[in-house]
């Protein structure tokens, strides 16, 4: 167990709709990133939170969208879905700022399907 | 592009089997590369590699990096049914922080 959590395990959703999917990080941990994960694939970067503030994006449309709270938990947002949004989304926690030395542990992720 | 090459895809062996599982990458700024198994959801992470030539053991496990040819194996010893499961190979850039994935290497361990 790394201590990272996150919800909801399981959603359908229909096309166009919206969601939001909740990450907690691990404990002492400043930076969240979140990842989709296609079936058969390897996860893909969406984007990473450091300290609040947004710390690099992968090649995601405006729709996914995210925060990070003081705390440094994080919501991933994702407006007007779309059936290619189907995947396994994994958040991972990471102690930013720590060089080489930095590990991202990932929580168990939520299975998003759009219908 | 940035990308990182698993190979083989998938593996079937038998338990007491040993296995070799490799990762190539071609990524801007590389900064360390990592080991993760994953059996239902959740990554867990494996090995961090960022020094060229050393060893990192873990049980039965172990990997190293060679950052001229720019790979990595990943070794099983003594295979068990346990060790079934998707095994990631991910490189971390400098930078933005974000990990590179593989596909992914399914290996299945029968009994």
């Amino acid at each position: 167990e790394t201590g990272v959590t996150q919800s909801p395990t399981h959603l359908i959703k229909t096309r166009g709709q919206q969601v939001t999917l909740r990450c907690s990080s691990q404990s002492g941990h400043n930076t969240v990133s979140w990842y989709q994960q296609a079936l058969g694939q390897g996860p893909q970067f969406i984007f990473q939170y450091y300290r609040e503030e947004e710390n690099g994006r992968g090649n995601f449309p405006p729709r996914f969208s995210g925060l990070q709270f003081p705390n440094y938990s994080s919501e991933l947002n994702v407006n007007a879905l779309e059936l290619d949004d189907s995947a396994l989304y994994l958040c991972a926690s990471s102690l930013g700022g720590q060089g080489l030395g930095d590990t991202q542990y990932f929580g168990p992720g939520t299975r998003l399907t759009v219908l | 592009e940035d990308k990182v090459v698993q190979s083989p895809l998938s593996l079937v062996v038998h338990e007491g089997d040993t296995v070799t599982l490799n990762c190539s990458y071609e990524v801007t700024n590389f900064r360390s590369l990592l080991w993760y198994k994953q059996e239902k959801k959740a990554p867990t992470f494996l090995f961090m590699l960022t020094s060229s030539g050393i060893e990192k053991k873990s049980g039965r496990l172990s990997s190293i990096l060679d950052k001229k040819e720019l790979f990595s194996i990943l070794n099983i010893t003594a295979t068990q049914t346990g060790d079934s499961a998707i095994y990631l190979c991910a490189v971390r850039q400098g930078g933005s922080e974000k990990l590179v994935f593989g596909k992914g290497m399914k290996l299945t361990v029968n009994p």
